[in-house]
């Protein structure tokens, strides 16, 4: 139980686009899911919090309006990188915990490979 | 605040071996402690964890892991290491009553035939 499905596990954007990754909880719901980025060889970073049906929660020096992130659903959020840029490659990673209990963890998703070229 | 930290940023072992993978943390307040293994291009895997109770802690592939709370440690470790054990290990903890998770650097394990 408690599995996080991330999609789409790569994506190769153009500059100046925008690339929508989706994060979605299949067998539980998730009040609060998480996003992090990963750099090569470095450990995860978290970007913000996602609250279901409220604003999220941008961690210290994270642009609020390069990663709009929303979270509608009990069981669905998305992290928009808007005008990507070359800088914004990365590997980008949802998480997601039953809530009320921390038997299974935080589940990850598989995460999501950002190449902008 | 509390941060994590993971000594060792590489540990090349000899397969059938033993390892120990080195995790210490600082907060001011009770924890809980994890480690999560990552494999190439995927998300993280929940290796175990210790929330209260037997301070030692055994994963299904045979990893085990031991708070000791004067130590403020909680290493990981394996008897035998197997080459599907390749892979990178995070420690984490989270603040009890909190959500956040904060994450060791990483040590990148590598099993050697």
């Amino acid at each position: 139980g408690a599995v996080v499905s991330q999609h789409p596990s790569r994506v190769i954007c153009k500059s100046g686009t925008s690339v929508k990754i989706e994060c979605r909880s299949l067998d539980f719901q998730a009040t609060t899911m998480f996003w992090y980025r990963q750099f090569p060889k470095q450990s995860l970073m978290l970007m913000a919090t996602s609250n279901e049906g409220s604003k999220a929660t941008y961690e210290q020096g994270v642009e609020k309006d390069k990663f709009l992130i929303n979270h509608a659903s009990l069981t669905l959020s998305t992290l928009t990188v808007t005008s990507a840029h070359p800088e914004d490659s990365s590997f980008y990673i949802c998480s997601a915990r039953v809530t009320g209990t921390l038997d299974y963890g935080y589940t990850f998703g598989s995460g999501t490979r950002l190449t902008v070229v | 605040a509390q941060s994590v930290t993971q000594l060792d940023s590489q540990v090349p072992v000899f397969e059938e071996a033993p390892v120990e993978l080195r995790c210490n943390y600082s907060s001011s307040v009770s924890v809980y402690l994890f480690w999560y293994v990552q494999y190439p291009n995927q998300g993280l895997q929940l290796l175990l964890k210790y929330l209260s109770g037997s301070t030692l802690v055994e994963s299904i592939n045979g990893f085990e892991a031991e708070f000791n709370k004067s130590q403020t440690s909680f290493h990981l470790r394996k008897p035998s290491v197997h080459i599907s054990d390749t892979a990178e290990y995070f420690c984490a903890v989270m603040l009890r009553g909190a959500q956040k998770l904060v994450f060791g650097q990483g040590t990148r394990l590598t099993i050697n035939p």
